[in-house]
């Protein structure tokens, strides 16, 4: 079984700009989480998609935004681009959700804002 | 109030010897717990997780975990550490909102 995939995996914006990163999870999950990972914040939840709905979303300003498909591909957008957005971006797949069943991390999305 | 705790920033130990990385959390009900681990420049990787049941749990790559109600922890612990061992480890707790929130990560270093 392939794994999940992030791409692109690495990106280089400058502030006020926006970005899309996407994310394909294994097949048959319908669980779609993704998490902001910085040295200073550590690991922190955006959002969680299941079955094309947001479930649960974590304490980032309006311009972090998600969705997902009915394939369960999902794409997050960061519109406005801050400097402190510079992190690795990662997604997870699971199959009952992210707080109930593992879930398996994709390589992660660098993305640096000048 | 913060769901999950990891109190050491880093964990040194010799090949061979005893690893234990500790955990506790605050969460109201019944835990549903986590650990992952993350190699460098790589995503993490699920180790094991506690939901009910016995309150010694084993995972992968020989690593496992025992659940303490009365000190609301959940310790990861191998018996006998590998170099390759050396990683970030994080531990998770599903939060009263549901999301799972981890904790700040510690470091393991292994030397040989």
């Amino acid at each position: 079984k392939a794994g999940v995939t992030q791409t692109p995996r690495y990106l280089i914006k400058t502030r006020g700009q926006q970005v899309t990163l996407s994310c394909s999870p294994i097949s048959g999950h319908r669980s779609v989480s993704w998490y902001q990972q910085t040295p200073g914040q550590g690991l922190q939840f955006l959002f969680e998609y299941f079955s094309e709905t947001q479930r649960n979303k974590g304490n980032f300003p309006g311009r972090f935004s998600g969705r997902q498909f009915s394939n369960s591909r999902s794409e997050m957008n960061v519109s406005t681009l801050e400097l402190g957005d510079s992190a690795l971006y990662l997604c997870a797949s699971s199959l009952a959700g992210a707080g109930g069943s593992e879930q398996y991390f994709g390589p992660g999305t660098r993305l640096t804002v000048t | 109030a913060q769901s999950v705790a990891q109190p050491e920033d880093q964990v040194n130990v010799a090949e061979g010897n005893p690893l234990t990385v500790k955990c506790t959390y605050s969460v109201s009900g019944n835990p549903y717990l986590f650990w992952y681990v993350q190699y460098p420049n790589r995503g993490l990787q699920f180790l094991l997780k506690y939901i009910t049941g016995d309150n010694l749990v084993k995972g992968s790559y020989g690593f496992e975990a025992e659940f303490n109600k009365s000190q609301t922890s959940f310790h990861l612990k191998k018996p006998s550490a590998l170099v390759s061992d050396s990683a970030l480890y994080f531990c998770a707790v599903r939060d009263d909102d549901y999301k799972l929130s981890f904790g700040a990560g510690t470091t393991v270093t292994v030397r040989a």
